[in-house]
C-alpha cells in the first residue's frame, strides 16, 4: 500500500533556529496535508496543498506541494518552544473514499 | 464548545473484554471517522461514515464494530481485545467526502492487559 516516509524522523533544535522536514512518497497524491500534533491531544491541520507547485503560507509556517505529486516540505521559521511536537503530512488520493494517508511523523524538540 | 469529544480518555481492560468508544461532534459535519494510533505514532484510518453510510472500512478485524446513530455520532464497539489492539483511538470528522479539514478528537488510549 501507499506509504509516506518523513525526514528528519525527530530533530533537536535551537529556539530562533528555522526547520526544515520532508515527506516523500511512492505515489501520487491530489492534496497534501500537514497536522501536527501535541502530546495527549488530536492532530490539528496547519496547512492544505491542492496544486502541484504550490506553495502556502500559515504565520511561521510554510509548505510546498512537490511538482512531482509525490512530496511536500515543511519550513518553520524562527522556532519557539510551543512548536514542539510531531508533525504529520497526509496525501489525500481522490476517489477510494478520499481517505487520509498519514505520513511517519517528525518530533520536533526545541532546546531553550 | 468541544468540537469533536471522546469517551472515555483512558481504557484498561483485559484481555478478551468487549469495549465500546463514543465519539461525539458538535460541528454540523456529515463524514466522521475513526483512527488508530499505535506506539510508534503511526496513524492509520479504519473507517469513516458520511451521512451514518459506511464510506471506508480499511481491511479492520471484524472484532471491531463502529455504529453511527445519527451524522453526530459515532460509535467503536471492539469485541473480544487482544493485545495487539492496545493504541490511542482517534475520532474525527468533516464536512463532505473531500477528506479535507478533519477535526481531531482529544484520543482515547486503550490498553488491554
Amino acid at each position: 500500500g501507499q506509504q509516506l516516509n518523513q525526514s528528519p524522523q525527530s530533530m533537536f533544535i535551537q529556539e530562533g533556529e528555522d526547520v526544515s522536514m520532508n515527506c516523500t512518497s511512492s505515489s501520487i497524491f491530489n492534496t497534501w496535508l500537514w497536522y501536527k500534533q501535541d502530546p495527549g491531544e488530536g492532530p490539528v491541520l496547519l496547512i492544505a496543498l491542492y496544486k502541484a507547485g504550490e506553495l502556502t503560507s500559515n504565520g511561521r509556517l510554510t509548505a510546498q506541494f512537490g511538482i512531482t505529486r509525490k512530496d511536500s516540505f515543511l519550513n518553520i521559521s524562527a522556532s519557539i518552544p510551543s512548536d514542539v511536537g510531531i508533525y504529520f503530512c497526509a496525501g489525500i488520493l481522490t476517489g477510494g473514499g478520499n481517505k487520509l494517508t498519514f505520513g511517519t511523523g517528525t518530533q520536533l524538540k526545541v532546546e531553550l | 464548545d468541544t468540537a469533536v469529544s471522546q469517551t472515555p480518555k483512558y481504557l484498561v481492560t483485559q484481555m478478551g473484554n468487549d469495549k465500546s468508544i463514543k465519539c461525539e461532534q458538535n460541528l454540523g459535519h456529515d463524514t466522521m471517522y475513526w483512527y488508530k494510533q499505535d506506539s510508534k505514532k503511526f496513524l492509520k484510518i479504519m473507517f469513516s461514515y458520511n451521512n451514518k453510510e459506511l464510506i471506508i472500512n480499511e481491511t479492520v478485524p471484524n472484532r471491531f464494530s463502529p455504529k453511527s446513530p445519527d451524522k453526530a455520532h459515532l460509535n467503536l464497539h471492539i469485541n473480544s481485545l487482544e493485545l495487539g489492539d492496545s493504541a490511542v483511538y482517534f475520532c474525527a470528522s468533516s464536512q463532505g467526502l473531500a477528506g479535507v479539514g478533519q477535526f481531531f478528537g482529544p484520543g482515547t488510549r486503550l490498553t488491554v492487559l
